[in-house]
């Protein structure tokens, strides 16, 4: 069955620093993936999504995404990181069309310092 | 604006009560999701439409949840005999069917069942 982990509940960083989210999943065939970003009292929205071609993808917000295949892995980067950027961040893994393959991640929570 | 609305936004009710939960997808898009998020983990899928037609329901769909989506425009998704594990925040989502497969989420509707 299709799951997705994110390793990292909560991460700290300072404003200007860069980032990284990891995300790795499982799944039984070629994967649809996907960074969604939640900030308080909003939906979620996305950053950015693979679903084959160049393994590096770039996104919304200065983000940009890196499928490794070999790893079932799907880390989300950015260079430097903004204030504004501090809210839950998830990775989900699917087939898209079909409903119930969608899997989210637990999320991870990103705090900036200033 | 011409996003996914939801409402309420916040709805408190007692044990047993009945609840019923709207969602305004954006106009023309086809597919129309709904989730379950409780506090710390990800969306939930519980059950798509394609247009009026009920496509999928997971298993999280116990008999007390219904949803429709009578004209393949607005859903509602009605809980009855509320338990207290019901309390979450409840998402909707739409996409067109072909496109950029991207959901576009709603700002969801918080429950607490006391």
């Amino acid at each position: 069955a299709q799951s997705v982990t994110q390793p990292d509940i909560h991460i700290t960083v300072s404003e200007g620093a860069s980032l990284e989210l990891r995300c790795n999943y499982s799944y039984g065939a070629t994967p649809y993936l996907f960074w969604y970003v939640q900030s308080p009292g909003q939906g979620l929205q996305l950053l950015l999504k693979y679903f084959s071609g160049d393994t590096l993808v770039q996104g919304i917000k200065g983000f940009e995404a890196e499928f490794k295949r070999s790893q079932s892995s799907f880390n989300l980067r950015k260079p430097s990181v903004h204030w504004s950027d501090a809210a839950e961040y998830f990775c989900a893994v699917g087939a898209v069309l079909t409903g119930d393959d969608m899997r989210f991640g637990a999320g991870t929570r990103l705090t900036v310092k200033p | 604006d011409t996003g996914v609305s939801q409402n309420p936004r916040h709805k408190i009710t007692k044990r047993g009560q009945n609840v019923t939960f709207r969602c305004d997808p954006i106009s023309e898009h086809n597919r129309l999701y709904w989730y379950r998020q409780t506090l710390g983990q990800g969306p939930e899928f519980l059950t798509y439409f394609q247009n009026e037609a009920q496509l999928e329901k997971s298993r999280l769909l116990s008999d007390r949840f219904s949803a429709e989506r009578p004209k393949g425009s607005f859903s509602t998704l009605e809980i009855q005999r509320t338990e207290q594990g019901d309390s979450a925040m409840y998402l909707c989502a739409s996409m067109v069917e072909e496109g950029s497969y991207e959901q576009y989420f709603g700002p969801g509707t918080r429950l607490t069942v006391t």
